[in-house]
């Protein structure tokens, strides 16, 4: 079955380092998104992809990186200059033509800071 | 109904009732509109779309309206039942590119 997958579902992480949540997807979806899902708020955006070897930085990009090496896969870092990085990070991906098809999202990944 | 920066809004009904979702999107210029579906851990499920040059569309027991004078979006769910209990998004996709922006969300719980 075609879907994007997200690991670890789960994640700590200690006080300065900086830690890489994986997604993947076998969608054959051009472009791929980073959100970040806090409790009553809704996504915000951080990284965006619409093709290999390309990024955008959304809105709240700053203590974040990505890589987008292969179509299928578009890694998130998460570094020690990201202050409160304790959330629920979803990835998602979506064909080209203005994303008219609307978002697959991952399960998910909850980081939290210990 | 669900706007960007309020605290969740929440919606309790008896299972059998008909819930209904609201949504005030900002752009006049948006023109695509999807409702996710959010169980608790877990991303966000499509539910049904909408084009703005649509009033109403129905599927499997959802219908969404669209009013474009107000910029006001409704997901209506006939008969809700236990498992309807989530968290229910808009999502508006803005005449800027690929991205869709989404609202804060309404949680909704069914009453047994």
């Amino acid at each position: 079955d075609g879907g994007i997958t997200q690991s670890p579902k789960y994640l700590f992480r200690k006080e300065g380092q900086n830690v890489t949540l994986s997604c993947e997807q076998n969608l054959n979806h051009d472009a791929m998104y980073w959100y970040r899902q806090d409790p009553g708020q809704g996504l915000r955006l951080i990284y965006y992809s619409q093709i290999v070897n390309d990024f955008q930085k959304g809105d709240i990009a700053e203590g974040y990186s990505v890589s987008r090496e292969k179509k299928e896969s578009f890694p998130l870092t998460v570094t020690s200059a990201q202050k409160n990085p304790t959330a629920f990070y979803l990835c998602a991906s979506s064909l080209p033509d203005r994303g008219r098809y609307g978002y697959t999202f991952g399960s998910g990944t909850r980081l939290t800071v210990v | 109904g669900e706007s960007v920066g309020l605290h969740l809004p929440t919606l309790s009904v008896q299972e059998g009732d008909n819930s209904i979702i609201n949504c005030a999107y900002s752009n006049s210029a948006s023109d695509y509109f999807i409702w996710y579906k959010q169980e608790s851990g877990k991303g966000p499920q499509f539910i049904i779309d909408i084009r703005s040059n649509m009033d109403k569309r129905q599927g499997q027991r959802v219908t969404v309206l669209l009013n474009k004078t107000v910029k006001h979006l409704s997901l209506q769910i006939a008969a809700t039942q236990p498992g309807d209990s989530a968290v229910y998004f808009c999502a508006e996709n803005r005449d800027t590119g690929n991205q869709f922006y989404f609202g804060t969300g309404t949680s909704l719980t069914v009453i047994p």
